[in-house]
């Protein structure tokens, strides 16, 4: 099946400091989801990528859809404590008919004020 | 507040009870889903209903059984389940099921 790899696993970085993470895929995806986990929460979305080489931004997140379609990244600039959580990447292919989001394992981000 | 509302938040259970998880949402969403979180694992889909008919069932052991009565509700069922069903139970909805999916904040499920 197709599956998702997302680096790094975890991070410790400095309140203040850029941070960039991503996922790679063997499969094309249609669409990459990006998700952050607040302990005790659900996932909530951040960014929706529809097309190849797409660059959407939310605020200090930024988000781009590979020209490969194989992979997608998330940069977090000037990281503050509320940005601590697990980021999640999702792809899903739509070729034919409407495949599950597979999601990678997450990017578990730590800021230390 | 993400407009999928999970009850309950927390719940233990013997391995020969029967519980059911409840999911709701009024976002006006025509597909749900149910969604297992274990530590260290990506989240692994179960059920999907679109339009209350299930769409995907996904190699689920036959003690979760899950329940669509209409657009806005999900339930989840569960009997005689084992240690290594302790995790996070997560619903989402979307309007479609190729649009981005809204979480619930999860049941956290303790099997003793």
């Amino acid at each position: 099946g197709q599956q998702l790899n997302q680096s790094p696993q975890s991070m410790f970085i400095q309140e203040g400091e850029d941070v960039s993470m991503n996922c790679t895929s063997s499969s094309i995806f249609n669409t990459w989801l990006w998700y952050k986990q607040d302990p005790g929460e659900g996932p909530v979305l951040l960014i929706a990528l529809y097309k190849a080489g797409e660059l959407t931004s939310n605020g200090r997140l930024t988000a781009q859809f590979g020209i490969t379609r194989k992979d997608s990244f998330l940069n977090i600039s000037a990281s503050i404590p509320s940005d601590v959580g697990i980021y999640f990447c999702a792809g899903q292919t739509l070729d034919s008919g409407n495949t599950p989001l597979v999601f990678g394992k997450g990017t578990r981000l730590s800021v230390i004020a | 507040e993400t407009g999928v509302t999970q009850t309950p938040r927390h719940l233990v259970m013997g391995m020969t009870n029967k519980k059911s998880l409840k999911c709701e949402q009024h976002l006006g969403h025509n597909a749900m889903y149910w969604y297992k979180q274990s530590a260290k694992k990506p989240l692994e889909l179960m059920f999907v209903y679109n339009f209350k008919e299930q769409t995907e069932n996904n190699s689920v052991p036959s003690r979760f059984s899950p329940e669509c009565p209409n657009s806005s509700h999900l339930f989840l069922h569960l009997h005689t389940l084992q240690p290594e069903d302790s995790a996070l139970y997560l619903c989402a909805s979307s309007p479609q099921e190729d649009q981005p999916q809204h979480f619930g904040d999860g049941t956290r499920l303790s099997i003793l």
